[in-house]
């Protein structure tokens, strides 16, 4: 089936300690976006890939970073620097014709104990 | 700024009720409006709309936008339990680099009681 998955559904972070969610679409799509979800705040971007072995910073990437080695796999990881990790994170790719429609994973909740 | 505020930000209905969702904007150089639809996890595309007074329709759920006054209105008509859910309207500038990135509104909350 084609589609966007994220890995793992949940998971817990000791304070101090960095973590990597991971987004892969087996859509062929070029573009991913990362976005983290808070109750009451709407969607907020955090990084985002035109292309391979590119990425630029959305509106909140303190704390977050990215990679992006193959068009397929666009993970994030949250590092000690974010001081208030736990929301519900969000991957999203685009394809080329689609214009602007994104198409999102089933999301990964961070927890922070 | 750019902005996308949607209203009402939470709704409770009862099944069979007709049901509109709102969506202004204010954005530099407008290029589409899109809306999801999220249940437990991901958002679900529904519509995109460009271009004014042209109603985009699938089933029960209904679609336009209005460019003069900026604004979207999402239409769902005799709810069912199954239409519970968040929906969230975003906006996409033309802005350089093409990067399509999306304004998006908080949302609104829509319970659909038996």
């Amino acid at each position: 089936d084609g589609g966007i998955t994220q890995s793992p559904k949940y998971l817990f972070r000791k304070e101090g300690q960095n973590v990597t969610l991971s987004c892969e679409q087996n859509l062929n799509h070029d573009a991913m976006y990362w976005y983290r979800q808070d109750p009451g705040q709407g969607l907020r971007l955090i990084y985002y890939s035109q292309i391979v072995n590119d990425f630029q910073k959305g509106d909140i990437a303190e704390g977050y970073s990215v990679s992006r080695e193959k068009k397929e796999s666009f993970p994030l990881t949250v590092t000690s620097a974010q001081k208030n990790p736990t929301a519900f994170y969000l991957c999203a790719s685009r394809g080329a014709g689609a214009k602007e429609t994104q198409y999102f994973g089933p999301g990964t909740r961070l927890l922070v104990l | 700024e750019d902005k996308v505020v949607q209203s009402p930000l939470s709704l409770v209905v009862h099944e069979g009720d007709t049901v509109t969702l709102n969506c202004s904007y204010e954005v530099t150089n407008f290029r589409s409006l899109l809306w999801y639809k999220q249940e437990k996890k991901a958002p679900t595309f529904l519509f995109m709309l460009t271009s004014s007074g042209i109603e985009k329709k699938s089933g029960r759920l209904s679609s336009i936008l209005d460019k003069k006054e900026l604004f979207s209105i999402l239409n769902i008509t005799a709810t069912q339990t199954g239409d519970s859910a968040i929906y969230l309207c975003a906006v996409a500038p033309i802005n350089a680099g093409n990067n399509r990135k999306l304004i998006w509104g908080l949302g609104t909350s829509l319970a659909v009681n038996p």
